[in-house]
C-alpha cells in the first residue's frame, strides 16, 4: 500500500544545515515532494523530484533520492529562523499529481 | 503567485449544527479542488476531489452524506460538515489545481473546526 513516513522533530542550529529523512513504500511512485506549512498558512510546495532523478538543487534546498531504499530526503542549507515550520514528504503516481499522499510532517525548529 | 483562500478560517459550533466551509481561488480557474483533513501533528488525509459541475469523488471511509460538497463555479468549492459531532473538529484544507502540472497547485490557508 501508500505509505510515507517521516520523523517528527528536528532540531537545528541557525546556520547549520537540516537534513529532513522520508521513506515510502510505493515503488510506482512518478513524483516526490516536499511542502512547507507555517502556522496557520497552507502547504506551499518547496521542490519536487521526478522518480528517474537521483538529486536536485534549488539555491539552499537539495533534494536526493534512493530509490533503491526509497528513501528521500531535504537538505536545507544555512538554516535561518524563517525555515522554522513542518515540512511534509508527498509522493504520487500521476502526472496531473491529482492524488498525493503525504507523510506526517517534520517540525523543523532553530535554535540560536 | 496564485492564491487559494478558505472561509472561514476558524469556526466553533455546536453538536448537530451543520458548518460551511468556502475555498475559493481568487486569480485562476480550478476546475479540481481536493479537500483534506489533517489531525493535530499528523498527515493531511484527502476526503475527496471536487470537480466543477460533476459531483465529488470521495475517498474510502469518508461519508458522503456528511461531508457535503459542491463545486458549484470555477473559483468556489464548498464543504458542508453535516449534523457536526466533536470528532469532526479537525483543520480542513482544500488544494485547487491551476493546470496539469504539479506546480500548478495551491493548498489554502485552513479552516479550523471545533465543534462543542
Amino acid at each position: 500500500g501508500e505509505d510515507v513516513e517521516q520523523s517528527l522533530f528536528l532540531s537545528v542550529r541557525e546556520g547549520d544545515s537540516s537534513v529532513i529523512n522520508c521513506t515510502y513504500t510505493d515503488s510506482s511512485s512518478t513524483y516526490l515532494y516536499w511542502y512547507k506549512q507555517e502556522p496557520g498558512a497552507g502547504l506551499q510546495l518547496l521542490t519536487y523530484i521526478f522518480s528517474n532523478m537521483d538529486m536536485k538543487q534549488d539555491q539552499r534546498l537539495t533534494v536526493l533520492l534512493n530509490k533503491k531504499d526509497k528513501h528521500l530526503s531535504l537538505r536545507i542549507a544555512d538554516t535561518q529562523t524563517g525555515d522554522s515550520a513542518i515540512y511534509f514528504c508527498a509522493e504520487s503516481l500521476y502526472s496531473s499529481a491529482s492524488k498525493i499522499i503525504f507523510g506526517s510532517g517534520t517540525r523543523l525548529s532553530i535554535r540560536p | 503567485g496564485a492564491v487559494v483562500s478558505q472561509h472561514p478560517s476558524w469556526v466553533i459550533c455546536k453538536s448537530g449544527t451543520s458548518v460551511k466551509i468556502e475555498c475559493r481561488s481568487l486569480d485562476f480557474q480550478a476546475t479540481t479542488m481536493f479537500w483534506y483533513r489533517q489531525f493535530p501533528k499528523q498527515s493531511l488525509m484527502l476526503m475527496a476531489t471536487s470537480n466543477e459541475g460533476s459531483k465529488a469523488t470521495y475517498e474510502q471511509g469518508v461519508e458522503k452524506d456528511k461531508f457535503l460538497i459542491n463545486h458549484a463555479s470555477l473559483t468556489l468549492s464548498t464543504l458542508t460538515v453535516t449534523s457536526a459531532h466533536p470528532e469532526d473538529s479537525s483543520f480542513y484544507i482544500c488544494r485547487a489545481l491551476a493546470g496539469r502540472s504539479m506546480a500548478e497547485q495551491f493548498f489554502g490557508p485552513g479552516t479550523r473546526l471545533t465543534v462543542l
